[in-house]
């Protein structure tokens, strides 16, 4: 299965731009890019996904490389409430029972 | 209504204990999960049911043995568990098993095994 790869930790200055890259050298093309966060004492919680364009919707944007090797989720305007960890995760559409958390990154925002 | 709930928060058990955690959505989702998660680590899954039949046995000890009654509800039931299955234990659902799918988390259920 494609693995991803994500930084450990990030850090953010309140209702500053934010962006959390994540590394999938191994995708496949049929691999949808999901990001879920999730915040402390919660379950996950889905923010994005997308497969080739970059996508955008009230949470956040997904920035896809041209070759798809690389993603970004871009929070426009980090809050205090967008402190959690962030999960990049690769879903194959044919392989799509299969849905694979990475380490993760956890992001903290600085009033 | 977008929610999955969990029932109970949390959960005591002794190792010769049999004890039940139950989710339960009323989105009309057709595919519905259990992941297992330790502290500090991201969840890993246990089982998918698609339809209400059991799709995904991610290899989990048999003292976890899942059922789903309905469309939903998802149960699972925990036998002889062992101090390391202490985690918290967290159910979704998702309209299908589809890569283009969200999955909806509940909150949880704090297991510890004593």
């Amino acid at each position: 299965d494609a693995k991803t790869t994500q930084p450990n930790s990030m850090e953010s200055n309140e209702e500053e731009p934010v962006h959390l890259p994540c590394n999938h050298s191994t995708i496949s093309g049929t691999d949808y890019i999901h990001w879920y966060r999730q915040l402390p004492s919660q379950g996950p919680e889905y923010v994005i996904h997308g497969l080739t364009s970059n996508v955008n919707n009230r949470m956040a944007s997904l920035a896809i490389a041209e070759d798809r090797k690389s993603s970004t989720l871009i929070l426009h305007r980090a809050t205090l409430r967008d402190a959690a960890v962030y999960y990049c995760i690769l879903r194959g559409l044919y392989n799509f029972n299969k849905f694979y958390f990475g380490s993760g990154t956890k992001l903290n925002v600085k009033p | 209504d977008t929610e999955v709930t969990q029932t109970p928060k949390h959960l005591v058990m002794g190792m010769t204990n049999k004890k039940s955690l139950k989710c339960e959505q009323h989105m009309g989702h057709r595919a519905m999960y259990w992941y297992k998660q330790k502290a500090k680590k991201p969840p890993e899954l246990m089982f998918v049911y698609s339809y209400e039949k059991l799709s995904i046995n991610e290899s989990v000890p048999s003292r976890f043995s899942p059922e789903c009654p309905n469309s939903s509800l998802l149960n699972l039931h925990l036998h002889a568990l062992q101090p390391e299955d202490s985690a918290l234990y967290l159910c979704a659902s998702s309209q299908g098993q589809g890569a283009t799918y969200e999955q909806y988390f509940g909150p949880g259920t704090r297991l510890t095994v004593t």
